[in-house]
């Protein structure tokens, strides 16, 4: 049964740090990884998709990369901001199975 | 419509009755998929839909939790009986096929059983 992990729970910074937050997961048979963020309150969006055949993903100041073998993804945020304040989810798309496995997330707060 | 539209967002419940929770994904999408988010805790798959394949109801906790997909479109998630324990938010998602695309949530809804 796939497994993910999202490290650290939670992390508090100060305006315009980079940052990374860790994500792994236990099988590494997977089609895709995708980042989400949920603000408070609010359903979940789309930040990044990576196939399993690809090595990273970039959107903006966000960059996300893969390590299939070793069974972890890392999102990158550059000059963090306040706005950026939300919990970030990885979640991972399993080839023997249709439906997302989701770490519990990271909870991350920008301090200005 | 432009996203994932979730129907009731709020609801309270008395423990022991019936709830129904509406879901209308994105035009043209043919996978759904519900999810339960508990307070403090990940997200928890429930059942998906692909076109006109059986839906995989795996992950449905129990039998008072069913869901249907009419016309390969609105889906309803019904739980009855409700428990103190059903209490979280129900999220809805939709994408286009299966494998490699991109998973599009609506806001969720809300459900409190006192």
């Amino acid at each position: 049964k796939q497994e993910v992990t999202q490290i650290p729970a939670a992390l508090s910074v100060p305006e315009g740090e980079n940052l990374v937050l860790n994500c792994s997961f236990t099988d590494s048979a997977i089609y895709n990884l995708q980042w989400f963020r949920q603000d408070p309150g609010k359903g979940l969006t789309s930040l990044l998709l990576i196939q399993s055949s690809q090595r990273e993903q970039t959107s903006g100041r966000l960059n996300a990369s893969l390590d299939k073998s070793s069974g972890r993804s890392t999102l990158y945020i550059a000059a963090s901001q306040p706005g950026d304040s939300a919990t970030y989810l990885c979640a991972v798309g399993d080839t023997g199975r249709r439906a997302l496995t989701f770490g519990s997330g990271t909870r991350l707060q920008v301090q200005p | 419509g432009a996203g994932v539209s979730q129907s009731p967002s709020n609801k309270v419940t008395e423990k022991g009755k019936d709830v129904e929770l509406r879901c209308d994904p994105i035009s043209g999408h043919t996978a759904l998929y519900w999810y339960r988010q508990s307070l403090g805790q990940g997200l928890e798959f429930l059942i998906y839909f692909q076109g006109n394949s059986a839906p995989d109801k795996s992950g449905l906790p129990s039998d008072r939790f069913s869901a249907e997909r009419t016309g390969g479109s609105v889906s309803t998630l019904t739980i009855q009986r409700t428990q103190q324990e059903d209490s979280a938010v129900y999220l809805c998602a939709s994408s286009f096929g299966v494998s490699g695309n991109t998973i599009y949530f609506g806001e969720g809804s809300w459900l409190t059983v006192v």
